[in-house]
């Protein structure tokens, strides 16, 4: 089973300012097959990115991810109110697609 | 649009069973895959495992094996996840997700999730 590591636990910025989210897999994730969600209180996940850098449809550009291999990151270029939140990341590559323990984007 | 439609939050005492329905709409039901997630309650995201509904082969984690059983029926669109042997432990939302495309197993959408109660 590949184990998904995420650091920060808890990542604190202002509106305006960059997020670099980290996702590390304990074994390379086959053909990158790594996605990121965000989750905010009482709601269902939000599907963000795919193959570890293709944004899904809607998502403001401001979302990226990047990585190969066993380093991934969700980069968030400037931080909109709406975006603090959890995000987790999820490897889909080899069974069982085991998730991240999730990063806390809060307001400073 | 892809629509995941589940049924209502359910109590249950320990050792019962519960059964989550998932019902989807505007796509071609049998040709994307279904997973199901959990989430306790302040804890990450679990993946469950997942079905395919053209066939109706199922994958488990290893940790549900025994457990859960995955169904679908295809004359109605509906997937169901079955756990059995409840415990205090399994108090979650589950969530039912397909895959975003044939050849992209990522979640691309999802249901909007069952509360599951397991308290004596």
């Amino acid at each position: 089973e590949i184990v998904l590591t995420q650091s920060p636990g808890t990542l604190s910025l202002s509106p305006g300012e960059r997020a670099t989210l980290s996702c590390r897999a304990s074994q390379s994730v086959t053909s990158n097959y790594l996605a990121w969600y965000q989750q905010k209180p009482g709601q269902a996940p939000r599907f963000l990115i795919y193959d570890a850098s293709s944004r899904a449809a809607g998502i403001p550009d401001r979302f990226s991810g990047s990585g190969s291999g066993t380093d991934f990151t969700l980069t968030i270029s400037r931080l909109e109110p709406e975006d603090f939140a959890v995000y987790y990341c999820q490897q889909y590559g080899s069974s069982p697609y085991t998730f991240g323990q999730g990063t806390k984007l809060e307001i400073k | 649009q892809v629509q995941l439609v589940q049924s209502g939050a359910e109590v249950k005492k320990p050792g019962a069973s519960v059964k989550v329905s998932c019902k989807a709409s505007g796509y071609t039901f049998a040709s994307y895959y279904m997973h199901w997630v959990r989430q306790a309650p302040g804890q990450g995201l679990e993946w469950m495992g997942t079905i395919n509904p053209s066939g109706g082969s199922t994958t488990y984690a290893q940790k549900f094996q025994g457990r859960v059983t995955m169904t679908r029926d295809t004359s109605t669109s509906t997937v169901y996840m079955e756990l059995s042997s409840l415990r205090s432990e399994d108090t979650a939302v589950y969530y039912c997700a397909r895959v975003l495309t044939t050849a992209v197993a990522a979640l691309g959408f999802w249901g909007q999730g069952t509360l599951v109660i397991v308290s004596s």
